[in-house]
């Protein structure tokens, strides 16, 4: 069975640090990988993906995410923050075999102004 | 984003009582799920449909059933609630490509007294 592990669960930050959001995904054979945000308020929105090919990802905003097979992991990354990140932060895992999408617990990222 | 509508959006209901959470989707999507989100859980998977009629369990389906008459609705009932069932509950759907890209609905927030 697939599983996603997200081990910060709060993380507070200053406008303009850098962020590293850590996930580790346990599948035994391919995966399509995600990460959502959740703005206050909203419902979750795609933030970016991987399915194959190159394992740094782009997504919306200026986030970035690198998937490297070898530690099972999808790291969610921006070199600078604003205020405006502020949110819940989850990732998920689609197993090649399933339909399933399993999330992580979630990262509640908050940036003092 | 697709045209997912949740109904309702706010519920508050009796412990014992039945309650039908209803999902509604114009995209023509294929697959359509149900999750809950709890503070510390992040979201988990209650069930999932690959089609009309075909439903499948999810990680947390004890207590509740689906259905899926039709490719555009997907029910979700608590045939007695249960306070620990209280929580907010999104519907998503995926396209037929089955990537596992999620398109979320703006939750139902259920309250069981």
């Amino acid at each position: 069975a697939q599983s996603v592990s997200q081990h910060n669960h709060h993380v507070i930050l200053s406008e303009a640090a850098s962020l590293e959001l850590g996930c580790n995904y346990s599948y035994g054979g391919t995966v399509n990988l995600f990460w959502y945000v959740q703005y206050p308020g909203q419902h979750l929105q795609l933030l970016l993906k991987y399915f194959s090919g190159d394992p740094l990802v782009k997504g919306i905003k200026g986030f970035e995410a690198e998937f490297i097979k070898s530690k099972f992991s999808f790291n969610l990354r921006k070199p600078s923050v604003q205020w405006s990140d502020t949110a819940e932060y989850f990732c998920a895992v689609m197993g090649s075999s399933a339909s399933k999408i399993i999330f992580g617990s979630g990262t509640r990222l908050s940036i003092r102004p | 984003d697709a045209g997912i509508t949740q109904s309702p959006r706010h519920k508050v209901t009796e412990t014992g009582t039945p309650v039908t959470l209803r999902c509604h989707q114009t995209e023509n999507h294929r697959y359509m799920y149900w999750y809950r989100q709890d503070p510390g859980h992040g979201l988990r998977l209650i069930h999932y449909s690959y089609g009309v009629k075909d439903t499948d369990k999810g990680e947390v389906s004890d207590g509740y059933s689906v259905s899926r008459s039709k490719t555009e609705d997907f029910l979700l009932t608590l045939e007695s609630a249960t306070s620990s069932q209280t929580s907010v509950y999104f519907c998503a759907t995926g396209t037929s490509e089955n990537t596992g890209e999620l398109f979320f609905g703006e939750g139902s927030r259920l309250t069981v007294l």
